[in-house]
């Protein structure tokens, strides 16, 4: 499993209020993902990174950034949370010798 | 974008017997990755079985095999004689060189005893 370790497993947070999600790897993949989760919507990708300190968007990034200064450690920030943003979020990370895609535990993040 | 869609939000198999969730996806490229995701009540998804859309054979993992088309652009996922612990949300994926990945929207698996 790429040694995916997510955290915090869930959290329950307020409108507005800043929320940062933690991504570790033990398998030094270069390639690093934040995806959500909804129903009827299947992953959705937030931001990725290619490298440390080199990130870009993905197709639902407005309200997130991250940020990656090691190779083991992604971060995922809400910096204003919003109702809308409730939801799972997983982390990835890609083994570029098969591109298998290796998944974290996910965050269930509630938003009140 | 490439688009990926599964049409059957919800499938039912009888223990023991075979079922197959169905996958397509929309590409102008020609060389690519398809994959089946596993996502039991645990939440954690995990990975069925891969097909590089430059090999004609078809990907078989156990019980799992699939039926990839590449001019169909189909990639259905069979499950032969299934087990309860088959019950979960399959996710079908697509990715090509320089892309992300994408997701379709899932296929809920009910096992019946």
């Amino acid at each position: 499993d790429a040694g995916i370790t997510q955290s915090p497993r869930h959290k329950v947070t307020e409108t507005g209020t800043p929320v940062t999600l933690r991504c570790h790897q033990t398998e030094n993949h270069r390639y690093m993902y934040w995806y959500r989760q909804d129903p009827g919507h299947g992953l959705r990708l937030i931001h990725y990174s290619y490298g440390v300190k080199d990130t870009d968007k993905g197709e639902v990034s407005d309200g997130y950034s991250v940020s990656r200064s090691k190779t083991e450690d992604f971060l995922l920030t809400l910096e204003s949370a919003t109702s809308s943003q409730t939801s799972v979020y997983f982390c990835a990370a890609r083994d570029s010798t098969n591109e298998k895609l290796f998944f974290g535990s996910g965050t269930q993040l509630s938003v009140l | 974008a490439q688009t990926v869609t599964q049409s059957q939000p919800e499938m039912s198999v009888q223990e023991a017997e075979t079922v197959t969730l169905s996958c397509t996806y929309d590409t102008s490229e020609s060389d690519y990755y398809l994959f089946w995701y596993k996502q039991p009540p645990s939440r954690q998804m995990i990975l069925v079985i891969r097909q590089e859309a430059y090999k004609q054979q078809n990907a078989t993992e156990n019980r799992f095999s699939v039926n990839f088309q590449k001019a169909a652009k189909s990639f259905s996922l069979k499950i032969s004689d299934s087990q309860l612990g088959d019950a979960a949300m399959y996710f079908c994926a697509y990715r090509s060189a320089g892309d992300d990945m994408r997701f379709g929207a899932g296929t809920r698996l009910t096992v019946k005893p």
